[in-house]
């Protein structure tokens, strides 16, 4: 089976940089994705690690250590529009590459 | 396109009623699936399908059925309702076995 971890909450001030966690365990393993979700709306894709390292898309990025088990997402520049729960999830590599969600971070920014 | 699209938006039922939630997708994508969420919580995922006609169970299928007759539908069935399915039910696709799945906006379903 597969497990995640991520804190259940994050404050930040406006302008700042701030890191959401994510360690996993799972049988087996594919990638590391993360979702972004304002509240009451649709989870959307924000990045995916497949591979060791950084990934860098815009203000956010999003690093992967798969010896460690440990991923985590960087947003930069923080803005308010940025307040919503974020979830990491793990790609398995059974045969159809389900995918299991965490439990989410939500972040407040602050001014 | 109209991406993932899902109704009801919002739906009451009794407890031991039935329903099916409609989800449909015009991306042509091969994957989808239908997860709940509860408040506060990830997303657990229900069922899922790899294309017409083939589908499998995720982590929480007992009291839910699919089916899965063409590429674009993919509609979940609730039998005999009961309180522990009031949740926010999401329906998503993927092209393959690709990394972003698209989802819908979601169903609010309460049983009382």
């Amino acid at each position: 089976g597969q497990s995640l971890e991520q804190p259940s909450e994050v404050t930040a001030v406006e302008g700042a940089i701030v890191q959401i966690n994510c360690t996993y365990q799972t049988s087996g393993f594919y990638g590391l994705s993360w979702y972004q979700q304002h509240d009451g709306g649709a989870p959307t894709f924000l990045s995916y690690n497949g591979l060791d390292g950084l990934e860098e898309t815009g203000r956010f990025s999003s690093f992967l250590s798969r010896s460690d088990s440990y991923g985590y997402l960087l947003l930069q520049e923080l803005q308010m529009k940025d307040s919503a729960s974020y979830f990491c999830a793990v790609r398995d590599s059974g045969g159809y590459q389900k995918v299991t969600f965490g439990t989410g971070t939500k972040l407040q920014v602050i001014p | 396109n109209a991406g993932v699209t899902q109704t009801p938006k919002f739906r009451i039922l009794k407890i031991g009623q039935s329903m099916t939630l409609q989800c449909a997708q015009d991306m042509n994508h091969n994957y989808m699936y239908w997860y709940r969420q509860d408040p506060g919580m990830g997303l657990k995922l229900i069922y899922y399908s790899v294309g017409a006609g083939i589908t499998d169970k995720g982590e929480v299928p007992n009291g839910y059925n699919v089916s899965r007759s063409t590429t674009e539908d993919f509609p979940l069935r609730l039998e005999l309702a009961a309180p522990s399915q009031t949740s926010v039910y999401f329906c998503a696709s993927s092209l393959d076995r690709t990394y972003e799945q698209y989802f819908g906006p979601g169903t609010r379903l309460t049983v009382t």
